[in-house]
């Protein structure tokens, strides 16, 4: 079965460092995304990516926040400038279609990955 | 604004008891999509039901349920026959019809089920 798979499984990085979460999507997929979950508390949605830009984000994805897509295959979160509260686990999704008004169609399921646990120090 | 809510932070089963995980939802909207995802203690995030507000049919797979009812704005998820994998953080979540392309979901605060042997 096609998944959703995220590198790294763990990573730990000192405050002020860049770091780049890589993911690969599902490979038709057209919409991907950016969760994350701080450790205990609810998943909540950083940005969705779609047709190589950003259709919406959050309030927490600010400018230290980017997103890309450098070839077919990857789909990237980068943080600019750690802070200790950027420490959470990080989801990477990925949807072949958006979901629609009527609540018809198929392939609207979006896909998880496994996640990666971002500890800032 | 866009809300949900699953007041129950843990449950604690014994194996084979029934179980009932409440959601209870906000939103203005009249289309809308609602979603349980299963978060085992490995911390990936599974998929396991998907319903619009245009279907109220209430579903059945396995020993899992889903009792939706826009009257009081509940999609409550209910696990027959409990079993020790059972065990997880079940979340429910939202989507709007303004975010339908974005697959913007709304997650609760998510419920901790115990299934004890």
């Amino acid at each position: 079965e096609p998944e959703v798979t995220q590198t790294p499984s763990h990573q730990v990085t000192q405050m002020g460092q860049e770091v780049i979460l890589r993911c690969v999507p599902i490979s038709n997929h057209l919409y991907f995304y950016w969760y994350r979950q701080i450790l205990g508390q609810k998943v909540e949605f950083l940005v969705s990516f779609y047709n190589n830009e950003i259709s919406e984000k959050s309030e927490i994805f600010d400018d230290q926040f980017s997103v890309e897509r450098p070839d077919g295959s990857n789909f990237t979160l980068k943080i600019r400038s750690t802070k200790l509260e950027d420490s959470a686990m990080y989801f990477c999704a990925s949807s072949e279609r958006g979901l629609d008004g009527m609540g018809m169609g198929m392939n609207t399921e979006a896909f998880f990955g496994q996640g990666t646990r971002l500890t800032v120090v | 604004a866009q809300k949900v809510t699953q007041a129950q932070t843990e449950i604690s089963v014994v194996e084979k008891e029934d179980v009932t995980l409440d959601c209870v939802y906000e939103t203005r909207d009249t289309t809308y999509y609602l979603f349980w995802y299963k978060q085992p203690p490995s911390g990936e995030l599974v998929f396991l039901i998907r319903r619009n507000s245009f279907d109220e049919q209430n579903e059945i797979s396995g020993r899992y349920s889903w009792n939706f009812q826009k009257s009081t704005s509940s999609f409550n998820f209910t696990i027959t026959a409990s079993q020790v994998v059972d065990s997880a953080v079940y979340f429910c979540a939202l989507s709007e019809a303004q975010s339908f392309s974005s697959y913007k979901l709304i997650f609760g605060s998510g419920t901790r089920l115990l299934v004890r042997p």
